[in-house]
């Protein structure tokens, strides 16, 4: 099935900072989909990016799609603790499945 | 007023043992999926069913066995459990198919196999 690679696999960041995960395809995906999981709870559905070159903006989250639709990043500025979860990217293909990045884990120091 | 809702939320049993998860979804959706999360948090489907017809069925031993009665209900029967089934089980559902569509997942079911 389709592959998704995720990196960093574990960011660890200090309040304050930013970073960014990133998401890469060897193929051309149909669409890309980023979710959030806070431990001990259950992956929640952030946006979905379609077209190629796509930027969207959640408040501190910025999400793009690459031109070629095979890679997709996240970057979050400015850091804080509520931003603690694993970050999921999902890449939805052609075969009615949605397949997972295997997640950057998002730990922040105070 | 929960959109997407598993039972049990837990479940520990011994190896050999049969038990079964229900999904329950209230959002109207077609589409409804089975997740098992590993202790690496990776998220593999196993199954999919699209207004009770299976779509998808990954590489999964035949102990697991879903069931659709309807397009708002999906439960999975685990027949001779493992150690190795030990994990979180995500129900999820969506309007249409999986691949374009986002998906609204429960709480899980965390599983340990004794």
């Amino acid at each position: 099935g389709q592959q998704v690679m995720q990196i960093p696999q574990y960011q660890h960041v200090q309040e304050g900072e930013d970073f960014t995960t990133y998401c890469n395809s060897s193929t051309t995906l149909s669409n890309i989909q980023w979710y959030k999981q806070r431990p001990g709870g259950h992956p929640v559905f952030l946006i979905q990016l379609v077209k190629s070159g796509e930027v969207k903006k959640q408040k501190r989250l910025t999400f793009q799609f690459g031109e070629a639709k095979k890679n997709s990043s996240l970057h979050i500025t400015a850091t804080q603790t509520t931003d603690v979860g694993t970050y999921f990217c999902a890449a939805g293909t052609h075969d009615y499945k949605l397949s997972f990045g295997a997640g950057t884990t998002v730990t922040v120091r105070a | 007023d929960t959109a997407v809702s598993q039972t049990p939320k837990y479940l520990v049993t011994q190896m050999g043992n049969d038990k079964s998860i229900k999904c329950e979804q209230n959002l109207g959706h077609d589409t409804m999926y089975w997740y098992k999360q590993d202790s690496k948090k990776f998220l593999k489907i196993m199954f999919s069913y699209n207004n009770k017809e299976l779509i998808i069925n990954e590489t999964v031993p035949n102990r697991f066995s879903p069931k659709s009665p309807d397009k708002a209900h999906l439960n999975l029967h685990i027949n001779s459990l493992e150690l190795g089934d030990s994990a979180v089980y995500f129900c999820a559902s969506s309007h249409g198919t999986g691949g374009g569509q986002p998906q609204h997942f429960g709480d899980g079911t965390r599983l340990s196999i004794l």
